[in-house]
């Protein structure tokens, strides 16, 4: 089963302009994780919030997370084409190295 | 240079066939897990295994089985049984148990498309 649902499903901006995508879950979790995937090939860790964690920061990415509406959202600054990729987010919980993937928004950024 | 590597990259199937998917990760990870990617679709799992000579089937494991004897390996054998195996397949490793100060971030690899003739 899948848990997290992205929001949109496609996303289309110009070079330059924020991208925000967002993921809503389920059940209770104890992180939640974003991976980008470039076309054809295998899934890249982005970034990693924990439960008792609000918001992260790491480069031009900022992750926020609200556990009492049990969602996500993943703001991409400053948007470059190279960022055009799929985004999904996974959730992880209990002890076990489970994680659960949403489908993912494609991301595209026009030149 | 560490990783996580997956071969071939492209594998083709006559119906009726099984076919083995190697992976293979030189990180010193516990974990291992396989994933099934259909087009526009997200990752569901299909095997994981946590620990040398065991493994736990994942959400959609008919038609699919696994070994792990040793660390670095996890091969995945689509077999006869599964009746829709084309697909993007994908492998990852993870660090190990989830704890206060670690989780469990997965490392990928660059996937197989199965495609079945």
């Amino acid at each position: 089963s899948q848990q997290g649902e992205e929001d949109p499903q496609a996303l289309s901006i110009q070079e330059g302009e924020n991208a925000t995508m967002n993921c809503s879950y389920k059940t209770s979790i104890n992180n939640l994780q974003w991976y980008r995937q470039n076309s054809g090939r295998g899934l890249v860790h982005l970034i990693l919030i924990r439960s008792n964690e609000r918001e992260k920061h790491s480069g031009r990415l900022r992750v926020t997370l609200d556990t009492s509406k049990k969602s996500s959202s993943l703001l991409i600054t400053a948007s470059r084409a190279a960022d055009t990729a799929s985004y999904f987010c996974a959730t992880g919980g209990g002890s076990n190295y489970k994680l659960t993937f949403g489908k993912g928004t494609l991301l595209t950024v026009n030149p | 240079d560490g990783g996580i590597t997956q071969s071939p990259k492209y594998l083709f199937r006559k119906e009726g066939q099984n076919v083995t998917l190697s992976c293979e990760q030189n990180l010193n990870h516990d974990a291992m897990y396989w994933y099934r990617q259909d087009p526009g679709q997200g990752l569901r799992l299909i095997y994981y295994s946590q620990i040398v000579n065991d493994f736990q089937k994942g959400d959609i494991a008919e038609g699919y089985s696994v070994s792990r004897e040793k660390k670095e390996s996890f091969p995945l054998t689509v077999t006869s049984a599964q009746k829709n195996p084309t697909a993007f397949y994908l492998c990852a490793s993870s660090g190990g148990k989830v704890t206060l100060s670690s989780y469990n971030e997965q490392f990928f690899g660059p996937g197989t498309r199965l495609t079945v003739l």
